[in-house]
């Protein structure tokens, strides 16, 4: 398909794990970002990129948050020592240029026990 | 302190009836509005955006208000359909900052 994928679509993992969450957006799309999406509340904004730039990444949590996109396509965001906290939905979105309408995955839902 | 509200968390309608989903926001730099349809197991959909120098844009049955001075805006579903049915998120940008902000969404329930 050509819409954004996101894998694993859904993610267990035990309080102190570290997980890698994966994003493939959309062929050609400069702009790539993630959102974290609590149950019951909307998407809140968690890093930017531009290709291969990370230029905004004011929305991360914490240290243990880090996202990368080495090669200004696919994207991949690591949470280390995961807390329950940490328990919510994960989306990617694409576009164009950063204030271009975002594509969005179907997220992965990470549930930390 | 949120800065997107939508302060309805569902609505029922019936089919053929409006359907009037209301967005209210604090800060000023907010200068671009957008909605969102999310159905489950899917990610958020673009539906259709306002710029703030406009208070109105049309898109077949969707249309969008924005109130800059109550900072509100609504979306306006005419007529509204079964398929219509869906999680609805508000979302306002900053265009020189380029990242959206959320409301809470409001689940809108079209009856047959």
């Amino acid at each position: 398909g050509a819409g954004v994928s996101q894998s694993p679509r859904y993610k267990v993992a035990k309080r102190g794990q570290d997980v890698a969450l994966r994003c493939d957006p959309i062929s050609g799309h400069v702009s790539l970002f993630w959102y974290q999406q609590a149950l019951g509340q909307g998407p809140e904004f968690l890093t930017y990129f531009q290709n291969e730039a990370q230029l905004d990444k004011s929305g991360l949590p914490s240290d243990r948050f880090f996202a990368e996109r080495p090669e200004g396509s696919v994207s991949t965001l690591k949470i280390q020592r995961t807390q329950q906290e940490d328990s919510a939905v994960y989306l990617c979105a694409s576009s164009f240029g950063r204030l271009d309408t975002q594509y969005f995955g179907p997220g992965t839902r990470l549930t930390v026990l | 302190d949120q800065q997107v509200k939508q302060n309805s968390p569902s609505l029922s309608v019936q089919e053929g009836r409006i359907s009037i989903l209301n967005c209210d926001y604090t800060n000023s730099m907010f200068d671009y509005f957008l909605w969102y349809k999310k159905y489950p197991a899917e990610g958020p959909t673009f539906l259709i955006s306002i710029s703030s120098i406009k208070d109105k844009n049309e898109d077949g049955r969707f249309t969008v208000f924005l109130n800059k001075s109550a900072k509100h805006l609504s979306l306006h579903i005419v007529p509204s359909q079964p398929g219509d049915s869906a999680v609805y998120f508000c979302a306002a940008d900053n265009t020189n900052a380029g990242k959206s902000t959320f409301g809470d969404g409001t689940t809108l329930t079209v009856k047959p």
